[in-house]
């Protein structure tokens, strides 16, 4: 039974559009969420965290939003760039704890 | 700076026999986690280990994986008895104390043959 989500295996994005990559969870006692970038032969990478007192953190082209109430957070990254495509993981930690529940991943293909 | 690294990076063993996989985390790094990742059913948390603990938390599943750390800044996953469903790739991360953002390795792709 995962408690983290990430519905979409893939997603394909033009060069200069708008990339959404959508998690959800389970468990309404996740309070931090990370997103990580894998590229093929390497470690996940961090990108971008959010608490859950928040629902908005932006850092240049990526801006993660959390819905609580419908325990759902979701990546923007504006504008897509060809290096951009990678895998993307969700991960959740609960209120107290650093260890973290991953997602699945989703493939992000950013076509020139 | 240096990262994480892991060793091997490849790693065929038979069934039943055990094996060790090593990780050497970013110094001054206080915790080190392994992770399972396999395809299809993201990654799990294996053990974490804070500060100076020789040996981590329990792992699941339970009794086979075992991870000590002999240094601050390395850790060693053990698995005992290998099985075939072992086969995927483990991840070592760290990261500084009260930080949420971890660092990962590059993995060790285990196949039980």
């Amino acid at each position: 039974d995962q408690q983290v989500k990430q519905n979409s295996p893939s997603l394909s994005v033009q060069e200069g559009r708008i990339s959404i990559l959508n998690c959800d969870y389970t468990n309404s006692m996740f309070d931090y969420f990370l997103w990580y970038k894998k590229y093929p032969a390497e470690g996940p990478t961090f990108l971008i965290s959010i608490s859950s007192i928040k629902d908005k953190n932006e850092d240049g082209r990526f801006t993660v939003f959390l819905n609580k109430s419908a325990k759902h957070l979701s990546l923007h990254i504006v504008p897509s760039q060809p290096g951009d495509s990678a895998v993307y993981f969700c991960a959740a930690s609960l209120s107290g704890t650093y260890k973290y529940i991953f997602g699945t991943g989703t493939r992000l293909k950013v076509l020139a | 700076g240096a990262g994480v690294s892991q060793s091997p990076r490849y790693k065929v063993a038979k069934r039943g026999r055990d094996v060790a996989l090593r990780c050497d985390s970013i110094s001054g790094h206080v915790t080190l986690y392994w992770y399972r990742q396999t395809l299809g059913q993201g990654s799990e948390v294996l053990t974490y280990s804070q500060s100076d603990a020789q040996r981590d938390k329990s792992g699941r599943p339970s009794g086979r994986f075992s991870a000590e750390r002999p240094e601050r800044s390395v850790s060693t996953l053990k698995i005992q008895r290998t099985e075939q469903g072992d086969s995927a790739v483990y991840l070592c991360a760290s990261s500084s104390l009260w930080a949420h953002e971890q660092y990962f390795g590059p993995g060790t792709r285990l196949t039980v043959t």
